[in-house]
């Protein structure tokens, strides 16, 4: 079945306890993004991955780091997470860009006290 | 300014109406226009993309491009129960393809 597929589903940490939220996609897609959904605010892109080792930022990169190694993973990092980044992240990936088609995962609802 | 300006409602209406969703963009670069829907804690699914201005049609669903106007629109006829949901207009294409930018997202609910 074609997935994109986010761990941990729930999570809840402390300020500054570094983490990451692990995003993988079986469609061979080039393209890889995340994003973080809030209410009022709707869904704000972070950074974004054009294929292996090519990523840009998306309009709210600041406090996270991403890495795309592998053409499947694309893993979002929270170096010194603060309360402010609790919210609800979606990664999502495309075939040849976000422009068409986007394949959305789950959800990673992210709770930083 | 915001690149995608959405209404969020809420939207409430009885079944079977025709619902009007509609979002003003700022930027004329933009060359892709989608609309998701979003059921509650699920990721968003693409329902329909437009390339440029025009109309597209799918089953009870049509969406419509006015450049000139930077205003795109998705029209549901006969609504169901089924499509309560949140409605995202995300546009793309602009200084590049991995960047896709969302409206916030209007919240429909279809009373039977």
């Amino acid at each position: 079945e074609a997935q994109v597929t986010q761990n941990p589903r729930y999570l809840i940490t402390v300020t500054g306890k570094k983490l990451t939220v692990t995003c993988s996609q079986n469609m061979n897609h080039e393209y890889m993004s995340w994003y973080r959904q809030d209410p009022g605010l709707g869904l704000r892109q972070i950074y974004y991955s054009m294929n292996v080792e090519v990523t840009d930022k998306g309009d709210v990169p600041e406090g996270y780091k991403v890495s795309r190694k592998e053409k499947r993973n694309f893993p979002l990092i929270l170096e010194s997470p603060s309360p402010n980044q609790t919210s609800l992240y979606f990664c999502a990936s495309g075939k040849q860009g976000m422009n068409t088609e986007a394949f959305f995962g789950q959800g990673t609802r992210l709770t930083v006290v | 300014q915001k690149e995608v300006e959405q209404d969020p409602g809420p939207l409430s209406v009885p079944e079977g109406a025709i619902v009007s969703l509609n979002c003003t963009y700022s930027n004329s670069a933009f060359q892709y226009f989608m609309w998701y829907r979003q059921y509650s804690r699920k990721g968003p699914e693409l329902l329909m993309y437009t390339y440029s201005s025009g109309n597209k049609e799918d089953g009870r669903f049509t969406a419509q491009v006015d450049k000139s106007s930077k205003y795109i629109s998705l029209f549901i006829r006969d609504s169901q129960p089924s499509d309560s949901a949140t409605y995202l207009c995300a546009i793309a294409g602009g200084t590049s393809y991995g960047k896709l930018t969302f409206g916030q997202g209007t919240i429909l609910t279809v009373h039977p």
